[in-house]
């Protein structure tokens, strides 16, 4: 079965660096584009990011365009989030999540998600 | 951008029917997804493509999608389906994924 298992999220001060990673398994992950969403604490979903199966397009949400990257290794079934400048408003619980269209262009829903990890920007 | 906009909450006593809007401008030309999510669990996608179940999403809950609304129903509400939907699209023109507002369904 589909896992996606987020690890890294913590307390950290406003203007500092944080790497995410989600581990996947259960299914072929060198063929499935890979999203990120977050929930600030008491609000709706923000989607943050996409990275092709190949890596070969990576889109972004404008909130977090120039401070976030998303990248992906295959050989090793693991996606990352790096968040650089953090701020006081993108505290949040952090979910990876799965599209379900076979080397798609991440225009599809999103068919499984992992249980998210907190990252919390305070001083 | 595209904005999606839902009723913040919907009331439903058991048995009865729960219909959650989702409004778009031309929303009925894109395909619509939709997320239930538990308090303190991870969205669970329970339709797909306007219309479609993911494989142990039960009939109770369907989905239509025409002109400037999509709408998640789910039929015979039970206690169990009290949670927060979303709605979910595409958008090209911005290469963005876009959730709508969220409902909060309760069951009374």
């Amino acid at each position: 079965q589909v896992q996606l298992v987020e690890s890294g999220g913590g307390v950290i001060q406003p203007g500092a660096s944080l790497r995410l990673s989600c581990a996947a398994s259960g299914f072929i992950f060198k063929d499935y584009g890979m999203h990120w969403v977050r929930q600030a604490p008491g609000k709706g979903l923000e989607w943050v990011a996409f990275i092709r199966f190949d890596g070969s397009n990576k889109y972004y949400a404008d909130s977090v365009k120039g401070r976030i990257t998303i990248s992906r290794d295959n050989s090793k079934n693991t996606l990352w989030l790096q968040m650089n400048t953090l701020r006081p408003e993108d505290t949040a619980v952090y979910y990876c999540a799965k599209d379900p269209c076979r080397r798609g262009a991440g225009d599809c829903s999103l068919d499984f998600w992992g249980q998210g990890t907190l990252v919390i920007v305070s001083s | 951008s595209y904005v999606l906009t839902q009723p913040p909450s919907v009331s439903v006593a058991p048995g009865q029917t729960a219909r959650i809007t989702c409004g778009g401008n031309n929303i009925g030309s894109r395909r619509v997804h939709w997320y239930q999510q538990q308090p303190g669990q991870a969205p669970v996608m329970v339709v797909y493509d306007d219309s479609d179940r993911p494989s142990g999403i039960p009939e109770r809950f369907s989905g239509s999608n025409s002109g400037n609304t999509a709408t998640l129903t789910i039929s015979r509400v039970e206690v169990g389906d009290e949670a927060d939907y979303y709605c979910q699209v595409w958008d090209s023109s911005s290469v963005h994924q876009v959730f709508g507002t969220g409902t909060k369904v309760t069951v009374l």
